[in-house]
């Protein structure tokens, strides 16, 4: 078990909704990075928060946005769903922003429909 | 900019050994592995940070050649255990906004 935890497991949206996921970072962490997994793919990067800052985006619109919170849990907002949406997402805090290994949660499926 | 990852899938017997390689289009500062079992969240398995370096972790271990901008993951004398979705991840810079890129994955399955 990594210490980082997601919330919530699972979820059902129907397309056009929004949605917020959250995640608790392992004690002592700083660093959190989102990431989008489609069946049989690898995980993809959303973006990076790093003492509540956003460090980094990858090639995702900006309906997807986030927050970083003091004590360094995050969230993950996405607005207007599209059921390309559907997905595992994974979130994962590190110590550091860069050059370090990186905790993932459990994750949250999220299925649009 | 997504490194390539060979084989896209491998079965093995116990105690057989296999090799996954993970190649980049671009230079490469540093190689990521995790392993991923089925509805589970991806497990660090270890990080590489300089040219020809390498590194072990029980009977998994891997290299990482800077100039060929590839590394590779050895899984020698293979248990039930070692089975999931291998991913190598990998940053092209020392600093900055400087995200992990993950491969698609090799899944491993090892049999009785």
């Amino acid at each position: 078990e990594t210490g980082v935890t997601q919330s919530p497991t699972h979820l059902i949206k129907t397309r056009g909704q929004q949605v917020t996921l959250r995640c608790s970072s392992q004690s002592g962490h700083n660093t959190v990075s989102w990431y989008q997994q489609a069946l049989g793919q690898g995980p993809q990067f959303i973006f990076q928060y790093y003492r509540e800052e956003e460090n980094g985006r990858g090639n995702f619109p900006p309906r997807f946005s986030g927050l970083q919170f003091p004590n360094y849990s995050s969230e993950l907002n996405v607005n207007a769903l599209e059921l390309d949406d559907s997905a595992l997402y994974l979130c994962a805090s590190s110590p550091r922003a860069v050059n370090t290994e990186a905790f993932f949660g459990q994750g949250t499926r999220l299925t649009v429909v | 900019q997504q490194p390539v990852q060979s084989p896209q899938a491998v079965i093995l017997r116990e105690g057989e050994d296999a090799v996954i390689n993970c190649s980049s289009s671009k230079a490469l500062y540093s190689v990521h592995w995790y392993r991923q079992k089925h509805g589970e969240a991806p497990v660090f398995l270890m990080i590489l940070l300089k040219g020809g370096e390498q590194k072990g972790h029980d009977k998994i271990s891997a290299s990482f050649n800077e100039k060929k901008q590839q590394s590779s993951l050895y899984l020698t004398a293979s248990q039930l255990s070692y089975s999931g979705t291998y991913f190598c991840g990998t940053e092209i810079r020392r600093q900055g906004n400087t995200p992990l890129v993950f491969g698609k994955g090799t899944r491993l399955s090892v049999i009785a």
